[in-house]
């Protein structure tokens, strides 16, 4: 087993539909929670960062970190076409918890059609 | 600020060609890391660096090398190109957050990647 598990999809959904895209993990020392964003044939750049638990938000885009359930979530509401990208989740238990170097998931690809 | 800058961004090699991934940034960072990216496995860490003259090895190190002589360059060499190593090839680098706790994150940018063929 992975220590991040995430569904490679593809998902596909009407544009203005709300996504939810998921990733569990295994660590319990994961504090810092990532969400990347990889259109076609470019590199990843980043979309969200969260510190340890709770919600954070940031335009259409809510992120989500359930350390209970060892359990993160990416929110896009009203999807648009622009949205259509793989998405990878990555973190890390941070330079304090012992290991800065972050561990991705396998990535969602979205498609968003008109 | 140019950010990460990889050159070339395409490459078609030879089995048994060697050569050399070029990696730059221009923001200070202290960490440098190369990942290759291949369809349904992910991103998966080949070499990393903290700093000048100190590299570690990751996830899928053989075949390849990697040094650094300065804080900026991080290039990956390969050795020997197999058919194996066609591949896409990111490097990223982050800031090592050494600040305080909630800075600790290892948040990384990306350059735009390097398609590798090895006929």
């Amino acid at each position: 087993q992975k220590e991040v598990e995430q569904d490679p999809g593809p998902l596909s959904v009407p544009e203005g539909a709300i996504v939810s895209l998921n990733c569990t993990y295994s660590n319990s020392a994961f504090q810092y929670f990532m969400w990347y964003r990889q259109y076609s044939r470019k590199g990843p750049e980043l979309l969200m960062y969260t510190y340890s638990s709770g919600n954070k938000e940031d335009g259409r885009f809510t992120a989500q970190v359930d350390k209970s359930s060892k359990y993160i979530s990416l929110f896009i509401r009203d999807s648009q076409p622009s949205d259509s990208a793989t998405y990878l989740c990555a973190m890390s238990a941070g330079l304090w918890g012992g290991s800065y170097i972050p561990t991705f998931g396998r990535g969602t690809s979205l498609i968003v059609h008109p | 600020n140019a950010g990460v800058t990889q050159t070339p961004k395409f490459q078609v090699l030879k089995t048994g060609q060697s050569m050399t991934l070029q990696c730059a940034q221009d923001m200070n960072h202290e960490y440098m890391s190369w990942y290759r990216q291949d369809p349904g496995m992910g991103l998966r860490l080949i070499h990393y660096s903290v700093g000048a003259g100190i590299t570690d090895q990751g996830e899928v190190p053989n075949g390849y090398n990697v040094s650094r002589s300065t804080t900026e360059d991080f290039p990956l060499r390969l050795l020997s190109a197999a058919p194996s190593q066609t591949s896409v090839y990111f490097c990223a680098s982050t800031l090592m957050g050494i600040r305080d706790t909630s800075s600790g994150a290892n948040v990384l940018t990306f350059g735009a990647g390097s398609r590798l063929t090895v006929l």
